[in-house]
């Protein structure tokens, strides 16, 4: 079974300032990695994967996650928040066998401060 | 461009009333997925279907029933709906396949049992 901690519930920041949303998952398999994002009032968008190769990983709107075996971490990075970055953001994993289930974590409400 | 609709968006019911979720994609999609998502829990998986009349139970499937009799369409319902079940659902789809592939995600149905 896996399981993904998101430590930080809510996450305040000043427009322009950098922005870390920190990620740690447990699994006895290997996984894959995910960043999901949900707007105001919308369904859930897929931000960034990790499937295998470059352990950086990038969104096209400037968001980027490194993913750290050692430390079971996958935290996503943004060096200059936008007042559209407003949203909630979800870490999920799924295992590379068996991959059709996610389990999320529980959230992180991002919001910028203009 | 992906598609996941769902019923509605917002839906009120009474305690003890039988109430039906409705999602339908347009992807060809042979996974379809039932979560709900609760502040501070996240996303957690109700129930899923690999493919037509195929269904699994998810991490929390008591007092929920689902239905899928054609590929598109994925129903859950509760049959008899209570307070404590009051909460956001989402649908979402996937293709079927060994290596990775996304999810797709409905807007969302806010129910509230009243």
């Amino acid at each position: 079974a896996q399981s993904v901690t998101q430590l930080d519930s809510q996450v305040p920041v000043f427009e322009e300032a950098p922005v870390e949303l920190r990620c740690n998952y447990s699994s006895s398999v290997s996984v894959y990695l995910f960043w999901y994002v949900q707007y105001p009032n919308q369904g859930l968008q897929l931000l960034l994967k990790y499937l295998s190769g470059s352990t950086l990983v990038e969104s096209i709107n400037g968001f980027e996650a490194e993913f750290n075996k050692s430390q079971t971490s996958f935290h996503l990075r943004k060096p200059s928040v936008h007042i559209s970055d407003t949203a909630e953001y979800f870490c999920a994993v799924s295992p590379w066998f068996g991959n059709e289930k996610l389990t999320f974590g529980t959230g992180t409400r991002l919001t910028i401060i203009p | 461009d992906v598609k996941v609709t769902q019923s509605s968006r917002y839906l009120v019911k009474r305690t003890g009333e039988k109430v039906f979720l409705e999602c339908v994609q347009d992807m060809d999609h042979e996974n379809m997925f039932w979560y709900r998502q609760d502040p501070g829990l996240g996303l957690r998986l109700i129930y899923f279907s690999y493919d037509v009349k195929m269904k699994e139970k998810g991490d929390i499937p008591e007092g929920y029933s689902v239905s899928r009799e054609k590929k598109e369409r994925f129903s859950l319902i509760l049959e008899s709906a209570s307070t404590n079940q009051t909460s956001m659902y989402l649908c979402a789809s996937r293709a079927l396949g060994e290596s990775y592939n996304e999810q797709f995600f409905g807007p969302g149905t806010r129910l509230t049992v009243l």
